[in-house]
């Protein structure tokens, strides 16, 4: 899998949009992006992923650049409970494990 | 449809005594994967399972640790002779092809 790189914190307030980077530089054709969170104690739970286009669901939208070095992830209105540790991983979608880093811990204040 | 089932949801265990963890997927889901988080750190891939099989351990220690997934019942992760180190959350995920994979609440192994 390729690596990717994350910011360790970002904070947001209430109701404002978040914007979650993750670099892919390494990033092979057939890999895609995938994005999970894990709030405090809970498994972590998956929210979006894509190859190359931009891609939207109810809980994000996934921004991906053309030459796909790097993505973005974005929280249309961000709540409290958003505040969790972001995830963002690179890989072939007939791969089995996923690899975890460090992330980003997005705290979202009042 | 329910979640990713996985109980006990804390467990606690003198040293050498043996843990049984277990994990009922998703309806519909035969893809069985396990994860361990230690404190203070990232989750970690350990065993990926089909029914009846083991297709990766390559993230499960040599010793002391083994999994299955039966044809009937749970995936069980099995930890002999517990040591302290072996204290952590161990999470289970499960898909319905080896696609995105949904993540139980986790057991929390304590180990005294």
């Amino acid at each position: 899998d390729a690596k990717t790189t994350q910011p360790p914190s970002m904070d947001c307030a209430e109701g404002r949009a978040a914007n979650l980077p993750c670099n892919h530089s390494t990033i092979s054709g057939n890999e895609y992006v995938y994005w999970y969170r894990q709030i405090h104690s809970q498994g972590p739970q998956y929210i979006i992923h894509g190859l190359k286009n931009n891609e939207t669901n109810e809980m994000a939208s996934l921004i991906i650049t053309e030459d796909r070095k790097s993505s973005t992830l974005i929280l249309p209105h961000a709540t409290l409970r958003d505040t969790a540790v972001y995830y963002c991983i690179v890989r072939l979608l007939s791969y089995s494990t996923l690899t975890f880093g460090k992330g980003t811990m997005l705290l979202v204040s009042p | 449809n329910a979640g990713v089932m996985q109980n006990p949801r804390h467990l606690v265990r003198r040293r050498g005594q043996e843990a049984r963890l277990r994990c009922s997927p998703m309806k519909g889901h035969s893809h069985v994967y396990w994860y361990r988080q230690l404190p203070e750190e990232g989750l970690k891939f350990m065993v990926y399972l089909q029914k009846e099989n083991i297709i990766d351990e390559s993230g499960m220690p040599k010793e002391r640790f083994s999994a299955e997934f039966p044809k009937e019942g749970p995936s069980i992760l099995r930890i002999q002779q517990v040591v302290r180190g072996d204290s952590a959350a161990y999470f289970c995920a499960s898909s319905p092809e080896n696609y995105e994979q949904y993540f139980g609440p986790g057991t929390r192994l304590t180990v005294t």
